[in-house]
């Protein structure tokens, strides 16, 4: 079954941009969704598809893809967007199976 | 309002049986793809198992095939996970999603939205 790979930690400042990275073959062939989580909530979709926006998801959040590699982006980061994140894509076998990434915890200085 | 709600976990033996229930509402239940996800203390998200509209096709991740059973009864709004011969290892907190599906230029396109508020399994004796 296929992988996907995220750096377990990254730290911003406020206000600032960060960039948080998925790593996978599957990637190669299908669109990564993203997920915010808070301590003791339940998941929330972020982005999803090509670099799409639910709505109630602030604009400073935004994807792109290239390759093996999806990115989330937080442009001009907020201190309530301090949580953990996860990407997640279908799974490379083409069967309706589905990978989460490793996870991403987002620290705001 | 979308929602989902989950019921029916708690405290189980090593080998023992447990019936997840998920109640959908404010969408048409029997036009998406559902899934139950799972998360242990203090690790990360893991997809357990998904279910096409009318119930015809069913997925599993390789560690709960066999032992759970995933099913919906679009009468009644409603998602399932029947897990036998469980483990320390399920201890989990389980959510159902609903899975909206679409193409997006050529390539098919998958979101998990929204997310139930999660039930507690404990596998433990």
């Amino acid at each position: 079954s296929s992988e996907l790979t995220q750096d377990p930690a990254v730290s911003v400042a406020l206000g600032q941009t960060v960039r948080i990275t998925c790593q996978g073959d599957s990637l190669r062939s299908y669109y990564a969704s993203w997920y915010q989580q808070k301590p003791g909530q339940a998941p929330v979709l972020v982005i999803y598809g090509k670099n799409n926006r639910p709505s109630g998801i602030p604009d400073r959040f935004s994807g792109s893809s290239s390759g093996n590699t999806a990115s989330l982006t937080i442009t001009g980061a907020q201190a309530e967007d301090e949580a953990d994140y996860y990407c997640n894509s279908r799974d490379s076998s083409g069967n309706h199976d589905y990978v989460f990434g490793t996870g991403t915890k987002v620290t705001v200085l | 309002e979308v929602q989902l709600v989950e019921s029916g976990g708690g405290l189980v033996q090593p080998g023992g049986s447990l019936r997840l229930s998920c109640a959908a509402s404010g969408f048409t239940f029997s036009s998406y793809w559902m899934s139950w996800v799972r998360q242990a203390p203090g690790k990360g998200l893991e997809w357990v198992a998904n279910i096409k509209q009318d119930g015809s096709e069913k997925y599993y991740v390789d560690s709960v095939k066999g032992r759970f059973t995933i099913s919906r009864d679009n009468a009644k709004n409603s998602l399932y996970l029947q897990m036998n011969s469980l483990r320390a290892e399920d201890t989990a907190v389980y959510y159902c999603a609903r899975v909206p599906i679409t193409m997006v230029q050529g390539v098919i396109t998958n979101w998990f939205d929204p997310w139930g508020q999660g039930t507690l399994v404990t596998v433990s004796s």
